[in-house]
């Protein structure tokens, strides 16, 4: 079955470095990609996806390219925020007909002034 | 304020006393879903129902039932809650597909502990 498989956490890092999440996916089709965000006593919001390869995603400094070859879906954000400290879900979702996302295991981002 | 709403926020309850978690939506979406969240394993469906009266299960529906008798609510009812129950459960809209890629929409979710 499809799967999302997403680096553990926490990552820790100071306010302005440079932040990298891995996301690799399982698929049997074609599948949309997506990373939500949730902050703390939150619910879960997009923060960006792209649906076919090659496509990159982008919102809030934050960008992620979908790669066919390699399967990845990797966060990344030049220069993070104390604001920006929150957990982030890699997911997808395939071409099936109802809307049902797939989603890793999450990385929680911690991040210092 | 498009949004997802559900009641209760925070539960607290005993083994094997039957309670609802209630959702609503007001986007008019046809698609809901149900999910839980536990910590290590992400978020896993638990129902979703793509329209009125239309319902299905998802990857852990044991122990939980659902309905949708209107297009806005969608609630998940524990008929006989167990431990193994506590968890954060979250709902979730999406309006009828147009093509791959639609967005979801989540509720605040509900905590549910059982004792």
């Amino acid at each position: 079955g499809d799967s999302v498989t997403q680096m553990e956490g926490p990552v820790t890092l100071s306010e302005e470095a440079f932040l990298t999440i891995n996301c690799t996916y399982t698929a049997t089709g074609y599948p949309s990609l997506f990373w939500y965000v949730q902050y703390p006593g939150e619910g879960l919001q997009l923060l960006l996806k792209a649906t076919k390869a090659d496509d990159k995603g982008s919102n809030k400094g934050f960008e992620a390219t979908y790669r066919k070859e390699t399967t990845s879906f990797h966060l990344e954000k030049g220069s993070v925020q104390v604001s920006d400290s929150a957990v982030y879900f890699c997911a997808l979702s395939e071409d099936t007909g109802f809307q049902k996302l797939v989603f890793g295991t999450g990385t929680r981002l911690l991040v210092s002034p | 304020e498009a949004q997802v709403t559900q009641n209760p926020r925070y539960l607290i309850t005993v083994t094997g006393k039957k309670l609802t978690v209630t959702c609503s939506q007001n986007m008019n979406h046809e698609y809901m879903s149900w999910y839980r969240q536990d910590p290590g394993l992400g978020l896993r469906q638990i129902y979703y129902s793509m329209n009125v009266e239309v319902t299905d299960k998802g990857d852990v529906p044991e122990g939980y039932k659902v309905s949708r008798k209107e297009k806005r609510n969608f609630p998940l009812i524990l008929e006989s809650p167990s431990p193994n129950q506590t968890s954060l459960y979250f709902c979730a809209s999406t309006p009828k597909r147009t093509g791959v890629g639609e967005t979801q929409y989540f509720g605040p979710g509900t905590r549910l502990l059982v004792l």
